[in-house]
């Protein structure tokens, strides 16, 4: 079946410093590949996505290509802030379209 | 757009109540709901799909009798725990999917804690 494999965390940086957050997956046929970020007592929020190879997905800041080659979509930020500590999850939606596979999060903390 | 809302957002009961989850698409109609667990420090396990006007359908582990879902209506699905036990403390998260506006992506609700004395 499909999985998403992502690094495992807590990553700690100092602000300003760059991030990268690796994903993984394995799946048949042509995925979505999502990042979705989770503030602490929240639900999840979609940071950005990319439905085919070689699209690049961004928003604040934050950006992942979906490479189809090593079937990677790793998450990257220049610089990040304080406000930018959270958990981080990569997730697949299966070619169907009806089933979401989340990796198993990356707890991202910034210190000032 | 596309806000999908929970209620409640925080409950605690005792064991072997019964608590009822709301999830509500609040400016779309959604045909498709999903509902999602997740444990401390834990990724999200999908749960059950479920779909307006029909049954839910039900990962493999879940219990459909401990787990009620019903999505009577395009804007709501609720998802009942019966019964609940200490073991069914959890955070639930509910998503919905518009097939008008964006085929393939899920808007998430802000989750329910629920605590099981």
């Amino acid at each position: 079946g499909d999985s998403v494999t992502q690094m495992e965390g807590p990553v700690t940086l100092s602000e300003e410093a760059c991030l990268t957050i690796n994903c993984t997956y394995t799946a048949t046929g042509y995925p979505s590949l999502f990042w979705y970020v989770q503030y602490p007592g929240e639900g999840l929020q979609l940071l950005l996505k990319a439905t085919k190879a070689d699209d690049k997905g961004s928003n604040k800041g934050f950006e992942a290509t979906y490479r189809k080659e090593t079937t990677s979509f790793h998450l990257e930020k220049g610089s990040v802030q304080v406000s930018d500590s959270a958990v981080y999850f990569c997730a697949l939606l299966n070619n169907a379209g009806n089933m979401l596979t989340f990796g198993g999060g990356t707890r991202l903390m910034v210190k000032p | 757009g596309a806000v999908v809302s929970q209620h409640p957002s925080r409950v605690i009961c005792k064991s072997g109540t019964s608590v009822k989850i709301e999830c509500r698409s609040l400016d779309f109609q959604a045909t498709t709901m999903f509902w999602y667990r997740q444990f401390p420090k834990k990724s999200l396990m999908l749960m059950a799909t479920s779909n307006e006007g029909s049954k839910a359908t039900y990962e493999q582990g879940v219990e459909k009798d401990k787990f009620l879902i019903n999505h009577a209506s395009l804007t709501l699905s609720t998802l009942t725990v019966t019964s609940a036990h200490p073991e069914d403390s959890s955070f639930y998260i509910c998503s919905a999917r518009d097939p008008i506006t964006s085929y393939n992506e899920q808007f998430f609700g802000p989750g329910t804690r629920l605590t099981v004395l």
